[in-house]
Protein backbone atom coordinates (compact mmCIF):
# COMPACT_ATOMS: atom_id res chain seq x y z
CA UNK A 1 0.00 0.00 0.00
CA UNK A 2 1.64 3.55 -0.97
CA UNK A 3 1.48 6.18 1.95
CA UNK A 4 2.70 9.33 2.24
CA UNK A 5 2.86 10.79 5.70
CA UNK A 6 4.27 14.71 5.81
CA UNK A 7 5.37 16.40 9.14
CA UNK A 8 7.24 19.19 9.75
CA UNK A 9 4.53 21.96 9.35
CA UNK A 10 3.67 24.79 12.06
CA UNK A 11 3.51 28.47 12.71
CA UNK A 12 6.58 30.56 11.44
CA UNK A 13 7.38 34.23 11.31
CA UNK A 14 7.09 36.04 8.59
CA UNK A 15 10.86 35.96 6.81
CA UNK A 16 11.81 32.64 8.49
CA UNK A 17 12.33 28.92 7.46
CA UNK A 18 10.79 25.76 7.28
CA UNK A 19 11.70 22.39 5.92
CA UNK A 20 8.78 19.70 5.38
CA UNK A 21 9.09 16.23 5.68
CA UNK A 22 7.36 13.28 3.31
CA UNK A 23 8.11 9.73 4.47
CA UNK A 24 7.00 7.73 1.97
CA UNK A 25 6.23 3.66 1.87
CA UNK A 26 4.76 0.81 -0.25
CA UNK A 27 6.56 1.87 -3.64
CA UNK A 28 9.87 1.75 -5.39
CA UNK A 29 10.69 5.41 -3.91
CA UNK A 30 13.41 6.05 -6.65
CA UNK A 31 11.70 5.43 -9.31
CA UNK A 32 8.82 8.32 -9.29
CA UNK A 33 9.31 11.97 -9.25
CA UNK A 34 7.85 13.80 -6.15
CA UNK A 35 6.12 16.98 -6.20
CA UNK A 36 4.35 19.21 -3.44
CA UNK A 37 1.18 21.10 -3.80
CA UNK A 38 -0.72 23.28 -1.27
CA UNK A 39 -3.66 24.59 -0.46
CA UNK A 40 -4.60 27.82 0.96
CA UNK A 41 -7.36 27.97 4.08
CA UNK A 42 -10.77 27.86 1.93
CA UNK A 43 -9.24 27.89 -1.64
CA UNK A 44 -8.03 25.47 -4.30
CA UNK A 45 -5.36 23.54 -5.29
CA UNK A 46 -2.04 24.79 -6.06
CA UNK A 47 1.52 23.13 -7.44
CA UNK A 48 4.73 24.33 -5.51
CA UNK A 49 6.61 21.97 -7.21
CA UNK A 50 8.60 18.73 -8.26
CA UNK A 51 11.85 16.93 -8.52
CA UNK A 52 11.96 14.33 -10.51
CA UNK A 53 13.32 10.75 -10.77
CA UNK A 54 17.46 10.52 -10.65
CA UNK A 55 16.83 8.56 -14.03
CA UNK A 56 15.22 11.99 -15.56
CA UNK A 57 18.63 13.71 -13.89
CA UNK A 58 16.76 14.55 -9.95
CA UNK A 59 16.25 18.06 -11.34
CA UNK A 60 13.24 20.61 -9.98
CA UNK A 61 10.75 22.57 -11.20
CA UNK A 62 8.90 25.20 -9.31
CA UNK A 63 5.76 27.40 -9.44
CA UNK A 64 7.09 31.42 -9.77
CA UNK A 65 5.13 31.80 -7.20
CA UNK A 66 7.97 30.03 -4.67
CA UNK A 67 10.61 29.96 -6.99
CA UNK A 68 13.92 31.08 -5.30
CA UNK A 69 12.49 30.37 -1.78
CA UNK A 70 11.94 27.02 -1.98
CA UNK A 71 13.90 23.75 -2.51
CA UNK A 72 12.57 20.37 -2.88
CA UNK A 73 15.06 18.10 -2.20
CA UNK A 74 14.91 13.72 -2.24
CA UNK A 75 16.38 10.71 0.32
CA UNK A 76 16.33 8.30 -2.36
CA UNK A 77 18.24 5.91 0.70
CA UNK A 78 15.84 7.07 3.39
CA UNK A 79 12.22 7.34 0.57
CA UNK A 80 12.04 10.75 2.24
CA UNK A 81 11.04 13.74 -0.02
CA UNK A 82 11.78 17.43 1.59
CA UNK A 83 10.65 20.84 0.80
CA UNK A 84 13.00 23.26 2.09
CA UNK A 85 10.65 26.73 2.70
CA UNK A 86 13.05 30.18 3.06
CA UNK A 87 11.90 34.13 3.31
CA UNK A 88 8.46 32.77 4.10
CA UNK A 89 5.41 34.97 3.17
CA UNK A 90 2.22 35.03 5.19
CA UNK A 91 0.16 34.42 1.46
CA UNK A 92 2.53 30.55 1.96
CA UNK A 93 -0.04 29.96 4.50
CA UNK A 94 -1.46 26.51 3.66
CA UNK A 95 -2.06 23.15 4.19
CA UNK A 96 1.03 21.23 2.19
CA UNK A 97 0.74 17.75 0.06
CA UNK A 98 3.58 15.54 -1.11
CA UNK A 99 2.53 13.36 -3.75
CA UNK A 100 4.03 10.98 -5.87
CA UNK A 101 4.46 11.39 -9.33
CA UNK A 102 4.51 8.58 -11.66
CA UNK A 103 5.62 8.43 -15.48
CA UNK A 104 3.30 6.07 -17.15
CA UNK A 105 5.45 6.21 -20.29
CA UNK A 106 8.90 7.01 -20.95
CA UNK A 107 8.77 10.40 -22.11
CA UNK A 108 5.47 10.99 -20.42
CA UNK A 109 4.15 13.73 -18.34
CA UNK A 110 3.66 13.38 -14.40
CA UNK A 111 0.34 11.27 -13.10
CA UNK A 112 0.39 12.50 -9.15
CA UNK A 113 -1.43 9.65 -8.03
CA UNK A 114 -1.30 9.25 -4.69
CA UNK A 115 -1.31 12.22 -1.75
CA UNK A 116 -0.67 12.64 1.35
CA UNK A 117 -2.56 14.25 3.95
CA UNK A 118 -1.16 17.06 4.70
CA UNK A 119 0.65 19.42 6.93
CA UNK A 120 -0.36 22.85 7.49
CA UNK A 121 2.28 25.64 7.43
CA UNK A 122 0.71 29.09 9.39
CA UNK A 123 2.39 32.15 8.63
CA UNK A 124 2.20 34.88 10.82
CA UNK A 125 4.18 37.04 13.30
CA UNK B 1 -0.24 29.57 -17.14
CA UNK B 2 -2.98 27.41 -19.01
CA UNK B 3 -6.28 28.61 -17.25
CA UNK B 4 -8.67 26.04 -16.48
CA UNK B 5 -12.21 26.75 -16.29
CA UNK B 6 -15.20 24.90 -14.29
CA UNK B 7 -18.48 24.41 -15.13
CA UNK B 8 -20.77 24.65 -12.81
CA UNK B 9 -19.09 26.20 -9.61
CA UNK B 10 -21.45 23.98 -7.54
CA UNK B 11 -23.83 21.52 -7.81
CA UNK B 12 -26.79 20.16 -6.21
CA UNK B 13 -27.67 16.50 -6.77
CA UNK B 14 -30.55 13.77 -5.73
CA UNK B 15 -29.12 10.67 -4.82
CA UNK B 16 -29.21 8.15 -8.19
CA UNK B 17 -29.62 10.94 -10.32
CA UNK B 18 -26.50 11.87 -12.78
CA UNK B 19 -24.23 14.80 -12.45
CA UNK B 20 -21.77 16.59 -15.75
CA UNK B 21 -18.82 18.86 -14.55
CA UNK B 22 -17.24 20.37 -17.57
CA UNK B 23 -13.84 21.47 -17.62
CA UNK B 24 -11.85 24.02 -20.44
CA UNK B 25 -8.64 24.42 -21.07
CA UNK B 26 -6.58 28.01 -22.32
CA UNK B 27 -4.72 25.47 -24.43
CA UNK B 28 -4.48 22.23 -26.27
CA UNK B 29 -3.86 19.12 -23.64
CA UNK B 30 -2.76 16.64 -26.39
CA UNK B 31 1.43 16.16 -26.12
CA UNK B 32 3.12 14.58 -29.07
CA UNK B 33 2.29 11.17 -27.86
CA UNK B 34 -1.07 10.94 -28.66
CA UNK B 35 -1.94 11.15 -24.53
CA UNK B 36 -4.20 14.06 -23.38
CA UNK B 37 -3.35 15.06 -19.87
CA UNK B 38 -6.22 15.61 -18.22
CA UNK B 39 -7.02 14.64 -14.41
CA UNK B 40 -9.91 14.47 -12.29
CA UNK B 41 -9.52 14.57 -8.44
CA UNK B 42 -11.85 14.80 -6.08
CA UNK B 43 -11.52 16.21 -2.62
CA UNK B 44 -14.35 14.85 -0.19
CA UNK B 45 -14.51 17.06 3.44
CA UNK B 46 -11.66 17.17 5.32
CA UNK B 47 -10.06 14.52 3.21
CA UNK B 48 -6.49 15.28 0.52
CA UNK B 49 -7.82 14.79 -2.85
CA UNK B 50 -7.98 11.56 -4.28
CA UNK B 51 -7.39 10.92 -8.18
CA UNK B 52 -10.36 9.52 -10.13
CA UNK B 53 -9.71 9.94 -13.78
CA UNK B 54 -6.16 10.14 -15.46
CA UNK B 55 -5.50 10.63 -19.30
CA UNK B 56 -9.24 11.88 -20.07
CA UNK B 57 -10.95 8.76 -19.26
CA UNK B 58 -8.73 6.36 -17.43
CA UNK B 59 -10.25 5.21 -14.10
CA UNK B 60 -7.67 5.43 -11.65
CA UNK B 61 -7.59 1.94 -9.46
CA UNK B 62 -10.86 1.26 -7.10
CA UNK B 63 -12.63 4.06 -8.91
CA UNK B 64 -16.01 3.05 -9.10
CA UNK B 65 -17.68 2.70 -13.01
CA UNK B 66 -20.11 5.18 -12.27
CA UNK B 67 -17.52 7.88 -12.74
CA UNK B 68 -16.48 8.78 -16.80
CA UNK B 69 -14.71 11.04 -18.39
CA UNK B 70 -14.43 12.68 -21.69
CA UNK B 71 -13.26 14.84 -23.85
CA UNK B 72 -10.33 16.25 -25.88
CA UNK B 73 -8.23 19.23 -26.99
CA UNK B 74 -9.42 21.75 -25.03
CA UNK B 75 -12.90 20.28 -23.48
CA UNK B 76 -13.38 17.82 -21.09
CA UNK B 77 -15.99 16.26 -18.71
CA UNK B 78 -16.61 14.33 -15.42
CA UNK B 79 -19.93 12.12 -15.40
CA UNK B 80 -21.26 10.74 -12.29
CA UNK B 81 -24.17 8.40 -14.18
CA UNK B 82 -25.58 7.71 -10.41
CA UNK B 83 -24.63 10.37 -7.39
CA UNK B 84 -24.38 8.51 -4.33
CA UNK B 85 -23.85 10.29 -0.91
CA UNK B 86 -20.41 9.39 -0.58
CA UNK B 87 -19.87 11.70 -4.16
CA UNK B 88 -19.71 14.83 -2.00
CA UNK B 89 -17.15 16.48 -2.06
CA UNK B 90 -14.83 19.20 -4.37
CA UNK B 91 -13.91 17.86 -7.78
CA UNK B 92 -10.94 19.65 -9.71
CA UNK B 93 -10.11 19.21 -13.20
CA UNK B 94 -5.69 19.37 -13.65
CA UNK B 95 -3.74 19.56 -16.47
CA UNK B 96 -0.19 18.16 -16.22
CA UNK B 97 1.16 19.17 -20.25
CA UNK B 98 2.53 22.82 -19.26
CA UNK B 99 4.31 23.71 -16.96
CA UNK B 100 3.31 24.48 -14.10
CA UNK B 101 0.38 21.77 -13.58
CA UNK B 102 -2.88 23.78 -13.50
CA UNK B 103 -6.49 23.53 -11.73
CA UNK B 104 -9.55 24.21 -12.34
CA UNK B 105 -11.65 26.62 -9.08
CA UNK B 106 -13.30 23.28 -8.06
CA UNK B 107 -16.93 22.33 -8.49
CA UNK B 108 -18.20 21.29 -5.07
CA UNK B 109 -20.89 18.63 -5.13
CA UNK B 110 -23.83 18.26 -2.44
CA UNK B 111 -26.56 16.06 -1.98
CA UNK B 112 -30.27 17.27 -2.10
Amino acid sequence: EVQLVESGGGLVQPGRSLRLSCITSGFTFGDDAMSWFRQAPGKGLEWVGFIRSKTYGGTTEYAASVKGRFTISRDDSKSIAYLQMNSLKTEDTALYYCTRGRRLVVGGTLLFDYWGQGTLVTVSS
Amino acid sequence: DTVMTQTPLSLSVTPGQPASISCKSSQSLLHSDGKTYLYWYLQKPGQSPQLLIYEVSSRFSGVPDRFSGSGSGTDFTLKISRVEADDVGIYYCMQGLHLPPTFGQGTKVEIK
